[in-house]
């Protein structure tokens, strides 16, 4: 069956620093979404990707869809401390929301 | 305030009792979820449910049951079944259809086994 797998799992990063997490499919996704969790706290969609190659922004936050639709990333431009927390890659099958592994983000003041 | 309550937060049971975590939506959300999150790992779909009076078993629906007699609520029920059932509870809601995903959560509930 379809899988995701998402990687890093865990990233330590001194504030300021650059972050990146990586969603790869082993078959075509039709649409792929980001949450973020915070520690204790419960799961906040930040965004879905639809389109073949599509990149879309949020302040410090870059995400992509790759053109085969088999791979996404979150990219965070210099990390802040509000930034901690762990980011789900979710697709959708068949009614269905999957959630990736989840890449828990650190950041060093 | 239009959201999704889950109560209690916190929740202790003895081995071999059923107990059932409640779920309220007031967005007219049409789905609604039930998800298990164990510590450091992600969440795992238990039970979804697309409408009214029908419901789906996810991932890892042994040992649980769920019931959705109204659109505003979807109780969870853990039974003894549940071998490991000490985990974060999540539910979460969003509109009908595939093209629409964004999944609005509840505070979620921690239930300890003891």
């Amino acid at each position: 069956g379809q899988q995701v797998m998402q990687i890093p799992q865990y990233q330590h990063v001194q504030e300021g620093e650059d972050f990146t997490t990586y969603c790869n499919s082993s078959t075509t996704l039709s649409n792929i979404q980001w949450y973020k969790q915070r520690p204790g706290g419960h799961p906040v969609f930040l965004i879905q990707l639809v389109k073949s190659g599509e990149v879309k922004k949020q302040k410090r936050l870059t995400f992509q869809f790759g053109e085969a639709k088999k791979n996404s990333s979150l990219h965070i431009t210099a990390t802040q401390t509000t930034d901690v927390g762990t980011y789900f890659c979710v697709y959708n099958q068949g009614g269905k929301l999957i959630f990736g592994q989840g890449t828990e983000l650190s950041v060093k003041p | 305030d239009g959201g999704i309550t889950q109560s209690p937060k916190y929740l202790f049971r003895k081995e071999g009792q059923n107990v059932t975590l409640s779920c309220e939506q007031n967005l007219n959300h049409d789905a609604m979820y039930w998800y298990r999150q164990d510590p450091g790992q992600g969440l795992r779909l238990i039970y979804y449910s697309q409408i009214v009076n029908d419901f789906q078993k996810g991932d890892i629906a042994e040992g649980y049951s769920v019931s959705r007699e109204k659109k505003e609520s979807f109780p969870l029920t853990v039974t003894s079944a549940q071998k490991n059932p000490t985990a974060f509870y999540l539910c979460a809601s969003k509109p009908a259809g595939l093209s629409y995903n964004e999944q609005f959560f509840g505070p979620g509930t921690r239930l300890t086994v003891l």
